[in-house]
């Protein structure tokens, strides 16, 4: 089954305004993993939160997480064409097995110049 | 980037023909996997493995198997393609528990 699902699946916004995805999963973890994706193209990681972290940036990428709720976000600052992709969360559960990604179906972002 | 090497990128192959895909990394890292990724689904895991000879199932391993005699190279074989079986597939390397897991390219299958 599907862990990590983000919302909202499909986001459109104008260049130079934020964007901010949001991912919920199930179960404990050990971290949760953001990656960007463009059309036609790999995987390509963008931040690793652990379990004991909250918040952690990356240039113009801010990720939260919230284990109480069991949900992360993502923050894309001052957006640019270039941002658009599909945008992912996979979680590494906790304990056994720590070591598998579980993925969401993604956000795909569109930035209009 | 990190260096994993898929091939083929791209196969044309037809229903019932047996087919390998290959991963190759060049980062010694214990940890490998083969995802597929598909319309509605997202990505999901197929088989990965922890070590040389070392390999489990993951979410959808039903019709292929896995190999890794050597630490950088993880075979993805279908041994009887199917229709169904036409994706999109990623390798991803690791180093252990909890660290960053890094994707190839992808090798695009379409069984005809």
């Amino acid at each position: 089954s599907q862990q990590g699902e983000e919302d909202p699946q499909a986001l459109s916004i104008q260049e130079g305004e934020n964007a901010t995805m949001n991912c919920s999963y199930k179960t404990s973890i050990n971290n949760l993993q953001w990656y960007r994706q463009n059309s036609g193209r790999g995987l390509v990681h963008l931040i690793l939160i652990r379990s004991n972290e909250r918040e952690k940036h990356s240039g113009r990428l801010r990720v939260t997480l919230d284990t109480s709720k069991k949900s992360s976000s993502l923050l894309i600052t001052a957006s640019r064409a270039a941002d658009t992709a599909s945008y992912f969360c996979a979680r590494v559960r906790s304990g056994a097995g720590s070591y598998q990604l579980t993925f969401g179906k993604g956000t795909k972002l569109s930035v209009i110049p | 980037d990190a260096g994993i090497t898929q091939s083929p990128r791209h196969k044309v192959t037809e229903t019932g023909t047996p087919v390998t895909l290959r991963c190759h990394q060049t980062e010694n890292h214990r940890y490998m996997y083969w995802y597929r990724q598909d319309p509605g689904h997202g990505l999901r895991l197929i088989h990965y493995s922890y070590g040389v000879k070392d390999t489990d199932k993951g979410e959808v391993s039903d019709g292929y198997s896995v190999s890794r005699s050597k630490t950088e190279d993880f075979l993805l074989t279908l041994e009887s393609a199917t229709s169904s079986q036409t994706s999109v597939y990623f390798c991803a390397i690791s180093q252990g528990q909890g660290n960053t897991i890094y994707f190839g390219e992808g090798s695009w299958l379409t069984v005809v």
